[in-house]
């Protein structure tokens, strides 16, 4: 691995079901973020992680969960998903909070 | 609120220069980044201003007067490759990251 990577890369969800996307660092990066990007929007904050063990909630966190039990791993789970859920969805990680953000590939979900 | 403010869509000459601006109202200033994002991709980091002035980085330049609010991203010599979206980027007085909606370039030869 290098960077950062990020499974699936699209999805097709029927509204209802339960998603977890995966997002995986090699960088041994301390802080990690969820963001979900809309067209005409900018990159919005769902939640992040200052450190493992610790998650915080960013600008849009209803609908989504998130957890960080080692330093590499940051799935963000959404537990009924809904059709306004449908965005692309980036997980970013830094190696402290003044520090630029590497992105991963991004997933594109889509909710039915 | 708080809101970071810069233009929807530019549009540039190949091998010319452009200049996209970025005005911000955050509470609280703890830097301003940019980045490059080719649609499709996700976005890769182009540069970081802290201090007021000129951060020069090859064909790239930023500048940044925190009295005024005020970024802009400077492209010199422009190729058909720089077309792309820029986003501004400004962290707050909490180090949480507000971003603009980003500035689509269109090169054209």
């Amino acid at each position: 691995i290098a960077g950062i990577t990020q499974a699936p890369t699209s999805q097709i969800l029927a509204a209802g079901r339960r998603m977890t996307l995966r997002c995986t660092q090699d960088m041994r990066h301390n802080a990690m973020y969820w963001y979900r990007q809309d067209l005409g929007l900018g990159l919005r904050l769902i939640h992040y992680s200052n450190t493992a063990g610790t998650t915080g909630k960013g600008e849009v966190p209803d609908g989504y969960s998130v957890s960080r039990a080692n330093t590499d791993d940051f799935p963000l789970t959404l537990a009924s998903a809904v059709p306004s859920q449908t965005s692309v969805y980036f997980c970013a990680s830094s190696d402290s909070d003044t520090m630029e953000q590497f992105f991963g590939p991004g997933t594109r979900l889509t909710v039915l | 609120g708080q809101n970071i403010d810069q233009p929807t869509e530019m549009t540039a000459t190949e091998g010319a220069i452009v200049q996209i601006n970025c005005t911000y109202q955050t509470s609280g200033f703890n830097g301003l980044f940019w980045y490059q994002q080719h649609a499709g991709e996700a976005p890769t980091f182009l540069s970081y201003n802290v201090l007021d002035g000129l951060e020069e980085k090859g064909r790239f330049s930023s500048f940044l007067s925190r009295s005024k609010g005020y970024s802009y991203l400077l492209l010199k010599e422009l190729q058909m490759k720089d077309s792309a979206s820029y986003l501004c980027a400004v962290k707050n007085g909490n180090y949480q990251l507000i971003w603009g909606a980003g500035t689509k370039l269109i090169i054209k030869p």
